[in-house]
Parts: structure tokens; C-alpha cells; sequence
């Protein structure tokens, strides 16, 4: 069974630029959830998606967006990137994204904003 | 609201001993787990062991167990017979009850391992 896949790995843009994340969850899981992780911010909750529909959101800018595919894959996506956006993006995927499930990561996309 | 504090950021352990990382959380849930990841370099997050908040018995899984005082609202992870695979940042997270799904992570603990 294929894991959480992330895509790409590695991003370098340009600050004022945009990008998007994609993130393929586990076959018939249907919720997805996003972290952002730096060294000074340590692994922040950024949302989470369960059937097409965004149902919880942590404290980040309205620059970042995401949502859902009726196949339950996401994308993120980052509008006016600023230097402070360098960071791991993880992806998390569960069943039913109720807490008794258990979330499963992708590797993550490691950006970088120059 | 939930906050979770890993106050150690590195620890060494020597192969085949044991090692503990501590944890101290604290929500306003009646109903929440408790959660170790381990990040090795891979960087992808892999769940280690997870504990119910209204079982009183600590969660075991091979190696690693965990005390969980929940009136100290502390949650310490042992891992025994120390490896070298074991060596990686360990992250202590929780989440509260239903379908929330927002995990808390602390800040991390590097942990390595002496040959």
C-alpha cells in the first residue's frame, strides 16, 4: 500500500512569488492535514481538509490556502512568499481524521524562499 | 487550547541502555491523546506511541513505553535497549477528542546514540 506522497520534494522560489504543494494521501483516507516545520517555529498546524471541505484552520495569513480533490488529494498553495515561509511543509493523512485514527506523514516539501 | 513543552533539546544514550524524554502538556479538554513521533533525517514523522487520556494503564509498544501522570500533566516516553535506528528528533503531540484532527506538537528532543 503506497504511503503519503508529497510532491515536489524540494521547491526553491523567489520571494513575491507563489507555489503549490501537492500532497496524495493514503488510498481511502479521506482526511488531509498540512504542518509547516521550522528550527525557530518548531511544527505548526496550517489546516486540514476531510471530503473537499476545509474543517479546522490554525493561525497563518490568509497567504496560505489550500483544498481538496474529490480524490481526496490537496494542495497548498502559498501566494506572495515571503523569506519567513522557508520552512518543511508536512502532509498528514487519516481514515476519518477523527483522533482514534492514526495520521500518517509524507516526507514533506522543503522550501526555500530567496 | 493545548500546549505541549519538550524543555530538554538534546539527549545521548548510550546503545543497549535506556533513556527517557520528557514531556509536560496542558489543555483544557476533558478528552485527548497524547502522541511520541520520531523524525530521523528522512524527515518523514512516524508515529511511535500513542496514549489515551482516560486509560489509566501506560501505553507500551515493544521498546518504548511511556509514564503518563495526568494529574502532573507529564507524559514521558522510555525507550529501552537503545539502538542506533533510535537516534532521531522525538516530538511529543497532542490532540483533543472527536473529530479534531489538529495535532500540537513541542519544540523536539535530538536524540543520539553512542556506538
Amino acid at each position: 500500500k503506497a504511503g503519503v506522497t508529497q510532491t515536489p520534494r524540494y521547491l526553491i522560489k523567489t520571494r513575491g512569488q507563489q507555489v503549490t504543494l501537492s500532497c496524495s494521501p493514503i488510498s481511502g483516507h479521506r482526511s488531509v492535514s498540512w504542518y509547516q516545520q521550522t528550527p525557530g517555529q518548531g511544527l505548526q498546524f496550517l489546516f486540514e481538509y476531510f471530503s473537499e471541505t476545509q474543517r479546522n484552520k490554525g493561525n497563518f495569513p490568509g497567504r496560505f490556502s489550500g483544498r481538496q480533490f474529490s480524490n481526496s488529494r490537496s494542495e497548498m498553495n502559498v501566494s506572495t512568499l515571503e523569506l519567513g515561509d522557508s520552512a518543511l511543509y508536512l502532509c498528514a493523512s487519516s481514515l476519518t481524521g477523527k483522533t482514534n485514527t492514526e495520521a500518517f506523514f509524507g516526507q514533506g516539501t522543503r522550501l526555500t524562499v530567496v | 487550547a493545548q500546549t505541549v513543552t519538550q524543555s530538554q533539546p538534546e539527549m545521548s544514550v548510550q546503545e543497549a541502555e535506556t533513556v527517557t524524554l520528557s514531556c509536560t502538556y496542558d489543555t483544557s479538554e476533558s478528552d485527548y491523546y497524547l502522541f511520541w513521533y520520531k523524525q530521523p533525517p528522512s524527515r518523514q514523522m512516524i508515529l511511535v506511541i500513542r496514549q489515551e487520556a482516560y486509560k489509566q494503564q501506560n501505553a507500551t509498544e515493544n521498546r518504548f513505553s511511556v509514564n503518563f501522570q495526568k494529574a502532573a500533566k507529564s507524559f514521558s516516553l522510555k525507550i529501552s535497549d537503545s539502538q542506533l535506528g533510535d537516534a532521531a528528533m522525538y516530538f511529543c503531540a497532542s490532540r483533543a477528542g472527536g473529530a479534531n484532527s489538529k495535532l500540537t506538537f513541542g519544540k523536539g528532543i535530538t536524540l543520539s546514540v553512542r556506538p
